[in-house]
């Protein structure tokens, strides 16, 4: 079964550091995709990243980047130049080929501090 | 693009009552819909899988005659939770997505927290 970890239930950053968000995987498939997404206080969840398990490069969305090590299985968010609107939990989630449902990690809360 | 709009944002009803909530695709058709549960300081819950046209997939320990699923369109899927009580309070929201891949990015609704008394 798949399974996705988040060790870090909260992280702080000063505003403009970057920042890492942790997130391991467990799976046997060697089809999936790893996505991060972004969710507010407000309650809705904002999609920030996809990293397809194929994809050689890393992926990058603006000031966001996954470290994608498939060896070590992990798929770390990195955020640069952290504003105060990043504050927010951050959920890493993966699916497979053949299988849409979304696992979620129990997700990390960011606190940018200015 | 890739907007998922969810309504009511918020509700609050009597113990007994029932409560639909909409998702909607505004920009995309999508084939498969999801429906989650969040509690407090939590991770997401999935609660079913929603095709159009056809009979919603629940997740282990899920109620069908609990969470009714309906996806009549592309761009409509509706939970409704019947006869609410306090313990079905939560929030509960919305993804769709446009492809059949495992792989396909869901696109979540803002979500409806649902308070019942």
């Amino acid at each position: 079964a798949q399974k996705i970890t988040q060790t870090q239930p909260g992280m702080f950053v000063q505003e403009k550091e970057a920042v890492t968000l942790d997130c391991t995987y467990d799976t046997s498939d060697q089809s999936y995709g790893l996505f991060w997404y972004k969710q507010p206080s407000s309650g809705e969840m904002i999609f920030l990243i996809y990293q397809g398990s194929y994809d050689e490069q890393n992926a990058t969305e603006g000031r966001y980047s996954l470290n994608f090590q498939k060896a070590r299985k992990s798929a770390n968010l990195v955020i640069s130049a952290s504003q105060l609107g990043d504050s927010a939990m951050y959920f890493c989630a993966m699916t497979y080929t053949g299988f849409q449902k979304l696992v979620f990690g129990t997700g990390t809360r960011l606190l940018v501090s200015p | 693009g890739a907007v998922v709009s969810q309504h009511p944002s918020r509700v609050i009803c009597k113990s007994g009552t029932s409560v639909k909530i909409e998702c909607r695709s505004l920009d995309f058709q999508a084939t498969t819909m999801f429906w989650y549960r969040q509690f407090p300081k939590q991770s997401l819950m999935l609660m079913a899988t929603s095709n159009e046209g056809s009979k919603a997939t629940y997740e282990q320990g899920v109620e069908k005659d609990k969470f009714l699923i309906n996806h009549a369109s592309l761009t409509l899927s509706t939970l409704t939770v019947t006869s609410a009580h306090p313990e079905d309070s939560s929030f509960y929201i919305c993804s769709a997505t446009s492809g059949v891949g495992g792989t396909d990015t869901q696109y979540f609704g803002p979500g409806t927290r649902l308070t019942v008394l």
